[in-house]
């Protein structure tokens, strides 16, 4: 198993709060990745990285932020959580090839 | 607008018997697919992929088959076994355009009953 670990597992916060969420790998793998993962919708791609300080936005970005200072971590910043981010967020890398390895998630609760 | 759909959500059959998961894409740019399998409060594992110049990829009892005329492509799973119970995830990209990209679909629940 790839060495992947995300942190919180789980997390209950309230509407407008600042919540923070850790991707931490041990595989120096290139590329890191957000997912969020909703009923009817499988996984979509909120933001990725493709390199220290190198970031790019995926298809649900809004209200959402990241920022990877070292390799093996890649935080995922919600500014003022809103229900709509209530989902199970899932961290993934990747090396050089297309093949994702996938931590074991965050479920989020935004009341 | 689904790039990946897979039309059934769910999926029973019975154990000993085939399972076929069928994904559709629309976009032509995809030349890369991947199946993900995933277990309850658990994160999605890789199971197989095929690349587009290939229209068939074997691994012990999972085969992908790949139409690239009709943007289709299938999991097969022979003989079903209970432990094959979970959520599939179709996925797709491109080497031509963003290959850190991958596009998911919503997925299908198969269940395989004893």
């Amino acid at each position: 198993d790839a060495g992947i670990t995300q942190s919180p597992r789980h997390k209950v916060t309230e509407t407008g709060t600042p919540v923070t969420l850790r991707c931490h790998q041990t595989e120096n793998h290139r590329y890191m990745y957000w997912y969020r993962q909703d009923p009817g919708h499988g996984l979509r791609l909120i933001h990725y990285s493709y390199g220290v300080k190198d970031t790019d936005k995926g298809e649900v970005s809004d209200g959402y932020s990241v920022s990877r200072s070292k390799t093996e971590d890649f935080l995922l910043t919600l500014e003022s959580a809103t229900s709509s981010q209530t989902s199970v967020y899932f961290c993934a890398i990747s090396g050089e090839t297309e093949t994702q390895y996938f931590g074991p998630g965050t479920r989020l609760l935004v009341l | 607008d689904q790039q990946v759909k897979q039309n059934s959500p769910s999926l029973s059959v019975q154990e000993g018997r085939i399972s076929i998961l069928n994904c559709d894409y629309t976009n032509s740019m995809f030349d890369y697919f991947l199946w993900y399998k995933k277990y309850p409060a658990e994160g999605p594992t890789f199971l197989i992929s095929i690349s587009s110049i290939k229209d068939k990829n074997e691994d012990g009892r999972f085969t992908v088959f790949l139409n690239k005329s009709a943007k289709h492509l299938s999991l097969h799973i022979v003989p079903s076994q209970p432990g094959d119970s979970a959520v599939y995830f179709c996925a797709a990209s491109s080497m031509k355009t963003s290959y850190d990209k991958v596009i998911f679909g919503p997925g299908t629940s198969l269940s395989v009953i004893p």
